[in-house]
């Protein structure tokens, strides 16, 4: 148990709906990225939040977005969904107190189906 | 600018055999560089990670990786194959500070044979 967790676990939902997937940082971690897992792309790197902040932006879509909140939860939602955002969409955090070299540790996932 | 080359998208072994998983990065910046391990339906579970203090790094569940710069390469190795480390594995780069996105390669799925 990594400690992030991440609901739901699966969602399944039709084209065109929105959805919002969240996420829970272990405990003291203040980074929060989002990462989305396809068959066709791989990993990547969608965007990432510090403390409240967007820190670094990367192949996300313009129909989805992100937030952290202040208790430091982070919530990314998906809206105009077409079948090729169907994918496994992971939360990671990581420590940011002196001695981290960036290790992040991932949350179990969301498994995403859009019919 | 970081990225990572896995060559050999599966891998097959037999149980007690020497696991090898290629792993070649590419960083503008001295690279932080790390294994993680994902088993079916769940989350990816880090296995070990370099930071610049040893070349020689070992992880959980008996795997280690070689840091070789001159090779822009992080090999991870275990000596003898177990049945539970059937699992796909991700080497990833990131740039050479805390906080930064990790860039993953494309995943090394290993198959261990009785």
């Amino acid at each position: 148990d990594s400690g992030v967790t991440q609901t739901p676990k699966h969602l399944i939902t039709a084209t065109g709906q929105r959805v919002t997937l969240r996420c829970s940082p272990r405990s003291g971690d203040l980074s929060v990225y989002w990462y989305q897992q396809s068959l066709d792309q791989g990993l990547q790197f969608l965007i990432q939040y510090y403390n409240g902040e967007e820190r670094a932006k990367g192949n996300i879509l313009e129909r989805f977005s992100a937030q952290q909140f202040p208790d430091l939860h982070s919530e990314l939602n998906l809206s105009s969904l077409e079948l090729g955002d169907s994918a496994l969409y992971f939360c990671a955090s990581s420590p940011s107190g002196s001695g981290s070299v960036g290790e992040q540790y991932f949350g179990p996932g969301t498994r995403l189906t859009v019919t | 600018a970081q990225s990572v080359t896995q060559l050999g998208s599966h891998v097959s072994v037999s149980e007690g055999a020497l696991v090898l998983l290629r792993c070649n990065y590419s960083s503008s910046v001295p690279p932080y560089l790390f294994w993680y391990v994902q088993y079916p339906n769940q989350g990816l579970q880090l296995l070990l990670k370099y930071t610049s203090a040893a070349t020689l790094v070992k992880g959980i569940n008996g795997f280690e990786a070689e840091f070789k710069k001159s090779e822009t390469s992080f090999h991870l190795t275990k000596p003898s194959a177990h049945m539970s480390d059937a699992a796909e594995y991700f080497c990833a780069v990131s740039a050479g500070t805390a906080g930064n996105k990790l860039t993953f390669g494309g995943g090394t799925r290993v198959l261990v044979k009785p």
